[in-house]
């Protein structure tokens, strides 16, 4: 059963603290987004990879945030210091490269930031 | 103005009713179609992708695109109280993909 796996699930941290974010996409796919999701704003791209390189990460808040694709089968997103206002579900979807719309998101890492 | 738009609901239907969800987008670039089927603390589900304009059906849901006026519909038939959630419409080109807010579905027994 092929599907995106992230970890954790749930985050409860405080104001100031590191916070990591790790994904697995599904094998054999070569693409990886990382969206955030509030009520307010819905769906948001933070960043994405192709063959592990960075492609786009212009919705990200540069000075606190990173993501990188150590290898294939992981992504991580880090939050370093993390505000109350990062409080939000984060998705990581992944897909093949060639031109299709199948994108296939994880269940979410929900942060609360106190 | 956004680039995807989508009434958010909430939309209530008695079981059995078809449901018509819509989504409207503004740029003509984008290529694939998507629905997505979210359920409360769940991850966006794919329920079905479209290439350019045309119809799609599986089961009891079926999409339809229409490019010439940029609009996008999601039917669902004989609706089930499993199908409450929030549905999202998403357009694609490249690796540009835009979502819409979503709209919650309650259909009740």
């Amino acid at each position: 059963d092929a599907r995106v796996t992230q970890t954790p699930r749930h985050k409860v941290t405080e104001m100031g603290q590191e916070v990591t974010m790790r994904c697995q996409p599904i094998l054999g796919h070569n693409t990886v987004f990382w969206y955030r999701q509030t009520m307010m704003q819905g769906l948001e791209l933070l960043a994405y990879f192709r063959n592990r390189a960075p492609l786009d990460d212009s919705g990200m808040p540069k000075d606190r945030f990173s993501a990188e694709m150590p290898d294939a089968t992981l992504a991580t997103l880090k939050i370093q210091p993390s505000e109350p206002r990062d409080s939000a579900v984060y998705f990581c979807a992944s897909k093949l490269a060639s031109n299709t719309g199948e994108l296939f998101f994880g269940e979410g890492s929900r942060l609360t930031v106190l | 103005q956004k680039e995807v738009e989508q009434d958010p609901g909430p939309l209530s239907v008695p079981e059995g009713a078809i449901v018509s969800l819509n989504c409207t987008y503004s740029n003509s670039a984008f290529q694939y179609f998507m629905w997505y089927r979210q359920y409360s603390r769940k991850g966006p589900e794919l329920l079905m992708y479209t290439y350019s304009s045309g119809n799609k059906e599986d089961g009891r849901f079926t999409a339809q695109v229409d490019k010439s006026s940029k609009y996008i519909s999601l039917f669902i038939r004989d609706s089930q109280p499993s199908d409450s959630a929030t549905y999202l419409c998403a357009c694609n080109y490249g690796q540009n993909f835009v979502f819409g807010p979503g709209t919650r579905l309650s259909v009740l027994p």
